[in-house]
């Protein structure tokens, strides 16, 4: 399985909304809704934000939403904080019980 | 709530085999899938396979199939990942992590602190 499609890096200014993309196939992102995201602070394990394309597990901030079109998903920050500042990773089922990720992006709050 | 705890760095020789394990607390162990991430140094997440504890069930990336063993020890509700015939390009972060709800993989909600591996002669 290929590695979905992440743009390296995405920015914004505190208090600005931020959308970053990632683009499958229809064998996964576009064939099931089962894509999650994840956000990474450095040195740190990963955090489930977002699941089944659109949810947010409790404790995640609803400045945190997700959504999808076709082959493509996408996560939108809203309100930009310093502390939003990460790695984050799309990931989604890829049928056969396998999972494919994304291959990150760089959020930079300026 | 579930904890995954998983033990601590190894240096390693090309050639060898590594086993990192995870073990997990303060839930049903039988009621999840367990599923092992790992990380190069500053690259991505790359899913290499899980197992059902309850049934010893596994599935593995293609590009793993051949490497990877992972299994689970329902008595310690300790899963383990072993991986064989160690190159450099293993260098890894290698994380466990549990599936949200059951067993499908829709997504890893608690995941372990992580196991930094090392190959190098």
């Amino acid at each position: 399985q290929s590695a979905l499609t992440q743009p390296p890096s995405a920015s914004g200014s505190p208090g600005q909304s931020v959308t970053i993309s990632c683009t499958g196939t229809s064998s996964d992102v576009g064939g099931y809704d089962y894509v999650s995201w994840y956000q990474q602070h450095p040195g740190k394990a990963p955090n489930l934000m977002i699941y089944d394309v659109s949810k947010r597990p409790s404790g995640v901030p609803d400045r945190f939403s997700g959504s999808k079109s076709g082959n493509t998903a996408s996560l939108t920050v809203s309100g930009l904080q310093a502390d939003d500042e990460a790695d984050y990773y799309c990931s989604s089922y890829a049928g056969g019980n396998t999972v494919v990720f994304g291959g990150g992006t760089k959020l930079t709050v300026l | 709530q579930v904890q995954l705890v998983q033990s601590g760095a190894e240096v390693k020789k090309p050639g060898s085999s590594m086993r990192v394990s995870c073990k997990t607390s303060g839930g049903t162990f039988n009621s999840y899938s367990i599923t092992w991430v790992r990380q190069a140094p500053g690259q991505g997440l790359e899913w290499m396979g899980r197992i059902i504890p309850i049934v010893g069930l596994t599935h593995y990336a293609q590009k793993f199939q051949a490497s990877v063993t992972i299994t689970a020890d329902k008595s310690t509700s300790t899963v383990y990942m072993e991986l064989i015939n160690l190159r450099s390009e293993d260098t890894a972060v290698y994380y466990c992590a549990k599936t949200r709800e059951g067993y499908f993989l829709d997504a890893f909600d608690i995941w372990g602190q992580g196991t930094m591996v090392t190959v190098s002669s």
